[in-house]
């Protein structure tokens, strides 16, 4: 049972475009978190969000936290080739904080 | 601090076969996480331990066989490898958030 779902799976764009990646679930998370990978390599942590409602920036990149703390969402602005990766969101379990649970991944291409 | 660490990078076995992967952090953190990542799965957590001697099942664990002898090592065991478990093995540790290693590579023949 896939708990978070991601999308779009693929998503292929022009440099300077924007876009948003979705990260839903019925569960509820007591954190949710964002990571970029790279081939090769292992995931990188990008943000932590925590309270409902919850906005955070990255230069770029803004995060959201549903008010109900089921989904997320990453909008990248003016994106840039340095933005290529597999983006995954992360959910800690509410009652199983100690365990994560992650999205079925959106692979970015940016063109440039 | 080389922060966590994987062994092997890549490795080919026949079914079957068994093999270890080793994990190493040094970053004296309590938690530490096996995941294996699948094409459109993201990451699967197999096993995980939250202190030395510790060790809980995950999502997937069925096949795997783990251990948390020391602190900073975390173990895991494949006794009976089969073509289900291809995949990329990636371990992390955690304080505030997870610290990946660099993935272990595994085909399964």
């Amino acid at each position: 049972t896939q708990l978070l779902e991601q999308s779009p799976q693929f998503l292929s764009i022009q440099e300077g475009e924007n876009l948003t990646v979705y990260c839903n679930s019925s569960s509820v998370f007591s954190s949710l978190q964002w990571y970029r990978q790279e081939p090769g390599e292992g995931p990188v942590l990008l943000v932590t969000v925590v309270t409902g409602g919850e906005v955070k920036k990255l230069k770029r990149l803004t995060f959201q936290f549903g008010d109900a703390r089921k989904d997320s969402s990453l909008h990248i602005t003016a994106a840039q080739p340095g933005d290529t990766g597999l983006y995954l969101c992360a959910g800690a379990g509410r009652n199983t904080g100690n365990q994560f649970y992650f999205g079925t991944g959106t692979s970015l291409t940016v063109i440039p | 601090n080389a922060g966590v660490t994987q062994t092997p990078k890549f490795r080919v076995l026949k079914t079957g076969q068994s093999m270890t992967l080793l994990c190493a952090q040094d970053m004296n953190h309590e938690y530490m996480y096996w995941y294996r990542q699948d094409p459109g799965m993201g990451l699967r957590l197999i096993h995980y331990s939250v202190g030395e001697g510790t060790t809980a099942k995950g999502e997937v664990p069925d096949g795997y066989n783990v251990s948390r002898l020391k602190k900073q090592n975390f173990l895991l065991g494949l006794e009976s490898a089969a073509p289900s478990q291809t995949s990329v093995y990636f371990c992390a540790s955690y304080l505030k958030t997870q610290y990946f290693g660099p993935g272990t590579r595994l085909l399964v023949l």
